[in-house]
């Protein structure tokens, strides 16, 4: 199984600072995932990464997944008080779809 | 509303009693799959059904535990004999054959006194 370490665990911030957050795996990620979850709520994915190297990005998101696809990180701009939430990056670990979630990171943007 | 639904959306039991959970999918998804997700954790995968056949079991899932997808459609999750160690989340996803994207619902947090 693989081990998906995400860092730091929680992160408060103030409104229009930014932050950033990171996954990482001793093995190589077939995939990676980026899912956000609010209280009383099930995971909204957010973006899907493939390509070593590879940027995309998501309004004030930004997503980047290592060259060796070992490791990812989420960078948040301007945070805004609906970026709070706890952000989980999750694993394919088969063809099946069947995900393997980190423990996430709690981000707190107050105003 | 065609999201993934789930209910009940919150369940307090007794520890010993028996507890079942509902997982309507989007209609046309065909894979299915349960997770469990305690307090300051990710998601834990517990099972998958690909139409009604389910395909993996978690060994999270005791023998307390039976999933069921009988028609392909909706499915249910059973805790017999409900523990204290059992208080989560129970959340379902869906998704489309061979895609990437999962679709979770609200989920279904169980409480056991």
């Amino acid at each position: 199984t693989q081990l998906l370490e995400q860092s730091p665990q929680f992160l408060s911030i103030q409104e229009g600072e930014n932050l950033t957050v990171y996954c990482n795996s001793s093995s190589v990620f077939s995939s990676l995932q980026w899912y956000r979850q609010e209280p009383g709520e099930g995971p909204v994915l957010l973006v899907t990464v493939v390509t070593g190297g590879e940027v995309k990005k998501l309004k004030r998101l930004t997503f980047q997944f290592g060259d060796a696809r070992k490791d990812s990180s989420l960078h948040i701009t301007a945070a805004q008080p609906g970026d709070t939430g706890l952000y989980l990056c999750a694993s394919l670990t088969d063809s099946w779809g069947k995900l393997q979630f980190g423990a996430g990171t709690q981000v707190v943007v107050t105003p | 509303d065609t999201g993934v639904s789930q209910n009940p959306r919150h369940k307090i039991t007794k520890r010993g009693q028996n507890v079942t959970f509902r997982c309507d999918p989007i209609s046309e998804h065909n894979r299915l799959y349960w997770y469990r997700q305690t307090l300051g954790q990710g998601p834990e995968f517990l099972t998958y059904f690909q139409n009604e056949a389910q395909l993996e079991k978690s060994r999270l899932l005791s023998d307390r535990f039976s999933a069921e997808r009988p028609k392909g459609s909706f499915s249910t999750l059973e805790i017999q004999r409900t523990e204290q160690g059992d208080s989560a989340m129970y959340l379902c996803a869906s998704s489309l054959a061979g895609g990437r994207e999962q679709y979770f619902g609200p989920g279904t947090r169980l409480t056991v006194t």
